[in-house]
């Protein structure tokens, strides 16, 4: 079976940095993918890993251990906008996309 | 905007009845995957399919079933529609190494 978890909610302060751990079971691996999404909206892509190291994009970076089955998402500068949930999701066995439960993030003055 | 089209957006009807949700993938993407997302839920995985023969299947209700067109649209239905099939639907599409694109979602809701 396939197994992700992440912590269900962080909080943190406007123009901090946050933290957001994902670590996961699966069979066959292909890509780790994470997706912000707002409540009652769709899904929007952030990042992909597929090989071993830190990814940035902007104010977010993306950091991925195969051997560990461990990724996280790094928001720097934080924003109220960024008040959201974060999707981690493995690419696995046949092009599947599982996602794990999901973490509400809420940024605070 | 994703490229992925769902409608309708809202769908309101009462338990017992059948409903069919419609997507259409962003051009060049030959999956289609569907998802459902109950309230204050995570994403849970019913099943894709790839250029129209299924590919995948997750813990999709014998009540559901889906298919994909030979135009690659999609369709999902949910019949005999209980209250605990109040959801987002989600159907996303991608392509080999790309990650998945969603459209915005249906609601449904059950009575």
């Amino acid at each position: 079976g396939q197994n992700i978890d992440q912590p269900t909610e962080m909080t943190a302060t406007e123009g901090a940095i946050v933290q957001i751990n994902c670590t996961y079971q699966t069979s066959g691996f292909n890509g780790l993918f994470w997706y912000q999404q707002h409540a009652g909206e769709a899904p929007t892509f952030l990042s992909y890993n597929v090989l071993d190291g830190l990814e940035e994009k902007g104010r977010f970076s993306s950091f991925l251990s195969r051997s560990k089955g461990y990724s996280y998402l790094l928001l720097k500068e934080l924003q109220m906008k960024d008040s959201a949930s974060y999707l981690c999701a493995v690419r696995h066995a046949g092009n599947m996309l599982t996602f794990g439960g999901g973490t509400r993030l809420m940024v605070k003055p | 905007d994703s490229g992925v089209t769902q409608t309708p957006k809202h769908l309101i009807t009462a338990t017992g009845q059948r409903v069919t949700l419609r997507c259409s993938p962003r051009s060049g993407d030959l999956s289609v995957y569907w998802y459902q997302q109950s309230l204050d839920q995570g994403l849970q995985f019913l099943i894709q399919y790839y250029n129209g023969e299924e590919r995948a299947k997750g813990n999709i209700l014998e009540r559901f079933s889906a298919q994909q067109f030979p135009d690659l649209h999609s369709e999902l239905n949910l019949s005999s529609l209980e209250l605990g099939d109040s959801a987002l639907y989600f159907c996303a599409s991608g392509s080999p190494n790309s990650p998945l694109h969603f459209g915005n979602g249906t609601r449904l809701t059950v009575t």
